[in-house]
Parts: C-alpha cells; sequence; structure tokens
C-alpha cells in the first residue's frame, strides 16, 4: 500500500511569491492535515480538510489556504510569501471508518521543504 | 489550549540500554489520544506508539512502551534494548477527541536521541 506522498520535494520562492504544495493521501483516507515545520518553533497544525471541505484551521493568516479535491488529494497555498515562510511542510491523512476516525492516527508523507529567498 | 511539554531536548543512550523519553500534557478534556512519533533524519514521521486516555492499560510495542499517568498527565516513552536506528528526534503528541478542538496534533518541542555504538 502506497503511503502519503508530497511533492515536490523542494521549493525555492522568492520573498511575495505564491508556493502551492501537493498531497495524496493514502488510498481510502478522507481527511489530509497540514502541518509547519519550522526551526525553533516545532511542528504545528496549520490546516484540516475533510470529504472536500476545511474542517478547521490552526492559528495562520489567510495567506495560508488549500483545497482538498474529489479524490482526497490536496492543495495547499502560501500567498505573498515571507522569509518566515521557509520550513518544512508535512501532510499526513487519516481513515474514517463509521464516522469515527480509526484511532485517531495519523499518517505523515515524506514533507515538502519551502526555502524563501 | 492544549499543550504538550518535553522537558529534554537531547538524551543520550549506549546502544543495548534503556532510556526514557518525557512528556507532559495539559488538557481539560477526560477522553483524549496520545502518540509518540519519531522522525529519523529523513525527515518521515512514524507512529512508534500510541494510547487511548480511557485505557488504564499501558501501550507496548515491540520495544517500545508508554508510561502513561492520566492524573499527573504524563505520557512517557520508554526505548529498551535501544539500537542505532533509533536515534532519531522523538515527538511526543495529543489529540482531542472527535468533535472536539482542533482535530490536527499537538506536538511538543521533540527530544533528539543519540545512541552511542
Amino acid at each position: 500500500e502506497a503511503g502519503v506522498t508530497q511533492s515536490p520535494t523542494h521549493l525555492i520562492k522568492t520573498r511575495g511569491q505564491q508556493a502551492t504544495l501537493r498531497c495524496s493521501p493514502i488510498s481510502g483516507h478522507t481527511s489530509v492535515y497540514w502541518y509547519q515545520q519550522a526551526l525553533g518553533l516545532g511542528l504545528q497544525f496549520l490546516l484540516w480538510y475533510d470529504e472536500g471541505e476545511e474542517r478547521n484551521r490552526g492559528n495562520f493568516p489567510p495567506r495560508f489556504s488549500g483545497r482538498q479535491f474529489p479524490n482526497y488529494s490536496s492543495e495547499l497555498n502560501v500567498n505573498a510569501l515571507e522569509l518566515e515562510d521557509s520550513a518544512l511542510y508535512l501532510c499526513a491523512s487519516s481513515l474514517k471508518r463509521g464516522g469515527f476516525y480509526l484511532y485517531n492516527e495519523q499518517f505523515f508523507g515524506p514533507g515538502t521543504r519551502l526555502t524563501v529567498l | 489550549a492544549q499543550t504538550v511539554t518535553q522537558s529534554q531536548p537531547e538524551m543520550s543512550v549506549q546502544e543495548a540500554e534503556t532510556v526514557t523519553l518525557s512528556c507532559t500534557y495539559d488538557t481539560s478534556e477526560s477522553d483524549y489520544y496520545l502518540f509518540w512519533y519519531k522522525q529519523p533524519p529523513s525527515r518521515q514521521m512514524i507512529l512508534v506508539i500510541r494510547q487511548e486516555a480511557y485505557k488504564q492499560q499501558n501501550a507496548t510495542e515491540n520495544r517500545f512502551s508508554v508510561n502513561f499517568q492520566k492524573a499527573a498527565k504524563s505520557f512517557s516513552l520508554k526505548i529498551s534494548d535501544s539500537q542505532l536506528g533509533d536515534a532519531a528526534m522523538y515527538f511526543c503528541a495529543y489529540r482531542d477527541p472527535p468533535g472536539g478542538g482542533a482535530d490536527g496534533l499537538t506536538f511538543g518541542k521533540g527530544t533528539h536521541l543519540i545512541i552511542q555504538p
């Protein structure tokens, strides 16, 4: 069974540009989560999508946005990039069965390293 | 808001020895989920062990076990017979029950585990 995949592996942008990161969940998983892992700040919850809808977001400005497609893959968009957006962005997926998230366990992808110059 | 604290930024242990990583958390919920994730240099987050708060029995996965003290809000990870492949960052994580909170994981800052050969 294929795991969570993310693309690209690395992304280099300049300040003010937009970045688009992509994530494909494990087959059958309907929930996708995005996390930011910045140096010195640890892992922080960004966004949660489930069955095509944004369910919740962490304490991040609106220039962090995304969407989930009918096949449950997801895109994270970061507009007006700032230097402090440089980080590893991790995507995770969860399986829901019978309306409940199985063990509440999240499976992580390898991440996209975003560098803002 | 829930918080997770890992008070040991770095731990070192001899190969084949036992090491315990500490984690405390703060929550007003009575039902929740706790996890230990491992992040090796490859940056891929890997689930090590999980614990449901309503279960009194401590979870065990091969060489990994937890000491879950609900009243003390403590969730430590014990690694027995440490192996070189255990070297990684270890993150303690908390999640609200379904329908509560942000539904993303709240992570501690991590503990860097070094295995001495």
